[in-house]
């Protein structure tokens, strides 16, 4: 079974930063193309970023307000996915979902990790 | 990148009745060299994360009951539950997967009358 699970959220104040994790199990990840996908409170879904596999080249993409501000990378020996995020903003408060790519569709969700950043 | 507006912004249906959401694109998203629609609709509960239904903008995913269907091509598309049931109460959104940045629509809150 597939199984996905965020951690690292917390409140932080603007400006500073935070590492997010998502440990993946059931899959083979280092296969996997791999997306940040975040909900602000009471708000809709907003895509943040993908990376491919090392065999896709192991790139990244990112939505036009976190680039620049936001990294994200993957251990395929700990078949770990990482959100680093940098100088953030009151507006990145959000709830941060992990989801696989699977023929371009975001399958599988972990439950996600809150964000605030608040003064 | 490409816009995704969704209508109604809110719905409420009676038990057993129809439900219909509507979803537009700012541009096609139909892939002509495939002739594919790379439009999917996820169903969003209360303190969930999203779960997708329909990819392709019509083919059900594996699990799905049938009441909810989606039809549509280009740049207009509709997802229809064609008898709602008490557990479908939800915020359902469309995203196209056609290009970089995947974008959602706002989403439509299902709700039952």
């Amino acid at each position: 079974e597939v199984h996905l699970v965020e951690s690292g959220g917390g409140l932080v104040k603007p400006g500073e930063s935070l590492r997010v994790s998502c440990a993946v199990s059931g899959f083979t990840f280092k296969d996997a193309w791999m997306n940040w996908v975040r909900q602000a409170p009471g708000k809709g879904l907003e895509w943040v970023g993908r990376i491919r596999s090392k065999s896709g080249g192991g790139t990244t993409d990112y939505a036009a307000p976190v680039k620049g501000r936001f990294t994200i990378s993957r251990d395929d020996s700990k078949d770990t996915l990482y959100l680093q995020m940098i100088s953030l903003k009151t507006e990145d408060t959000a709830v941060y979902y992990c989801t696989t790519d699977s023929d371009f569709l975001f399958q599988h969700w972990g439950p996600g990790t809150l964000v605030t950043v608040s003064s | 990148d490409i816009v995704m507006t969704q209508s109604p912004d809110s719905l409420a249906v009676s038990l057993g009745e129809r439900a219909t959401i509507n979803c537009r694109s700012s541009q096609t998203i139909l892939y002509s060299s495939n002739n594919k629609n790379y439009l999917a609709w996820y169903q969003q509960k209360p303190g969930q994360p999203p779960k997708v239904l329909i990819s392709w903008a019509s083919t059900r995913e594996s699990g799905v009951p049938d009441r909810f269907s989606g039809s549509g091509s280009g740049t207009d598309f509709t997802l229809t539950i064609s008898s709602l049931q008490a557990e479908d109460v939800a915020v359902y959104y469309c995203q196209q997967y056609y290009s970089i940045p995947r974008t959602f629509g706002q989403g439509t809150k299902l709700e039952i009358k």
